[in-house]
């Protein structure tokens, strides 16, 4: 099993419409949680920290759930500007690694 | 948040030399590694590189192939040795202030080797 897994898509979404991507995580005590977007042929960028609580930054909202082992973001009224590729990234207890999900593509259609 | 300047932007190499790439922050960070990204996939861990002395590397990649240095806490260098085009890909440095924060990049490298 993967350290962190994600379903690589792509997601073909409307303009407007709300998508939601997944990730697992198998290390349990795994400690910091981010998702990153990359953009074609660019690096990636932070996204947000996901917090225990949950996090909200304007459309977007990042959710933990460690007794499942999996962080959410929620995209609401998507943009075309938001097609990109979103990637989950965990780092775990004890480690200074960060490991990186395949990533998951988000289209968004006119 | 850190800011990173990484060079080669991109170069095309042929086989069998090498290619250093750089990576300067502008700040002093807690860690610095170095990544592969080759097309379509996500990034692969090369190395932690360590301050004073040898880098740690991840399972597949070697000291041989790809030596890196990281005199002080704002720069280090990746070589890619002896290259053969299964090395073309984009080389990322990525930088972490503090532990447990938030994980900077450099623009990448995108190497072609032919």
């Amino acid at each position: 099993r993967k350290e962190v897994e994600q379903d690589p898509g792509p997601f073909n979404v409307p303009e407007g419409a709300t998508v939601a991507f997944n990730c697992t995580y198998s290390n349990s005590a795994s400690q910091s949680f981010f998702w990153y977007r990359q953009d074609c042929r660019k690096e990636p960028k932070l996204l947000m920290s996901v917090y225990s609580s949950g996090n909200e930054d304007g459309r977007f909202t990042a959710q933990l759930n460690r007794a499942s082992q999996y962080i959410s973001l929620l995209i609401r009224d998507s943009k075309l500007s938001d097609s990109a590729t979103y990637l989950c990234v965990v780092k775990g207890s004890g480690t200074y690694k960060y490991i990186f999900g395949t990533g998951t593509r988000l289209k968004v259609l006119a | 948040s850190a800011v990173i300047s990484q060079k080669p932007s991109r170069d095309i190499c042929q086989r069998g030399t090498s290619l250093t790439i750089q990576c300067q922050v502008d700040s002093q960070v807690t860690m610095m590694f170095w990544y592969r990204q080759q097309p379509g996939q996500s990034l692969t861990l090369i190395a932690t590189a360590n301050q004073g002395s040898e880098a740690t590397y991840e399972s597949g990649f070697v000291i041989d192939k790809f030596p890196i240095s990281r005199p002080n806490l704002t720069f280090s260098t990746l070589t890619v040795s002896n290259m053969s085009p299964e090395d073309s890909s984009i080389y990322l440095c990525s930088v972490v202030a503090r532990v447990n924060t938030e994980a900077f990049f450099g623009q990448g490298t995108r190497l072609t080797v032919v």
